[in-house]
């Protein structure tokens, strides 16, 4: 029974850049959820995904837009980088957006910002 | 409000010693509550939770209790092991579907 993965592990980009980060669901998961842990911070929500489409957001900008496919899988994208979006971002996979159901973390693509 | 607040953000103990961590929450519709452990450098792992309809959960030696009239909620780790040295983080889900609000996060030291 797959977990959630994420691709890739570690990225490195410079200032104004723009970057692809993916997701790929744990097995009977349809929920996707991002989220941007800081270092010595807690995870933050970004945004989830479900049905393809983007149901909650938090407190990020629209350089910060997402995608989910027909198998469930997600993308992150962020353009124009600065330096403060420099974290390791974090994808939980969940069934349903009733609430209340255990949301499951990968392990996280580490985005260094130069 | 959606703000979880965390405490302590240190805690160090003997192994064999219990410890316990404390968690509020602002908004009152918040009917979900997980616990998540996170090593260094790895996800944070899922380790317990608890739903608005249960007073206390039990997992062996991890324990959650929660108090829906004063908003907080506490994991209880009993018999504590080297293994159990992590970030611990509260959550809360707020503002409607389910968004998790984490903590601030709690560094835990089990001390031989």
């Amino acid at each position: 029974d797959a977990g959630v993965t994420q691709s890739p592990t570690h990225l490195i980009k410079t200032r104004g850049q723009q970057v692809t980060l993916r997701c790929s669901p744990k097995s009977g998961h349809d929920t996707v959820s991002w989220y941007q842990q800081a270092l010595g911070q807690g995870p933050q929500f970004i945004f989830q995904y479900y049905e393809e489409e983007e149901r909650q957001r938090g407190n990020f900008p629209d350089r910060f837009s997402g995608h989910q496919f027909p198998n469930y899988s997600s993308e992150l994208n962020v353009n124009a980088l600065l330096l403060g979006d420099s974290a390791l971002y974090l994808c939980a996979s969940s069934k349903g957006t009733g609430g209340k159901q255990p949301q499951h973390f990968g392990d996280g693509t580490r985005l260094s910002i130069l | 409000g959606e703000n979880v607040e965390q405490h302590p953000s240190t805690l160090s103990v003997q192994e064999g010693d219990s410890a316990v961590i404390k968690c509020t929450y602002s908004d009152s519709a918040s009917n979900y509550f997980p616990w998540y452990k996170q090593e260094l450098g790895k996800r944070p792992q899922l380790i317990i939770d608890i739903r608005s309809n249960v007073g206390e959960k039990k997992d062996q030696r991890i324990a959650v209790t929660l108090n829906k009239t004063a908003k907080h909620f506490s994991l209880h780790i009993t018999e504590t092991q080297p293994e159990d040295s992590a970030v611990y983080f509260c959550a809360a889900i707020t503002g409607g579907g389910n968004k998790l609000t984490f903590g601030t996060g709690t560094q835990l030291k089990v001390e031989l």
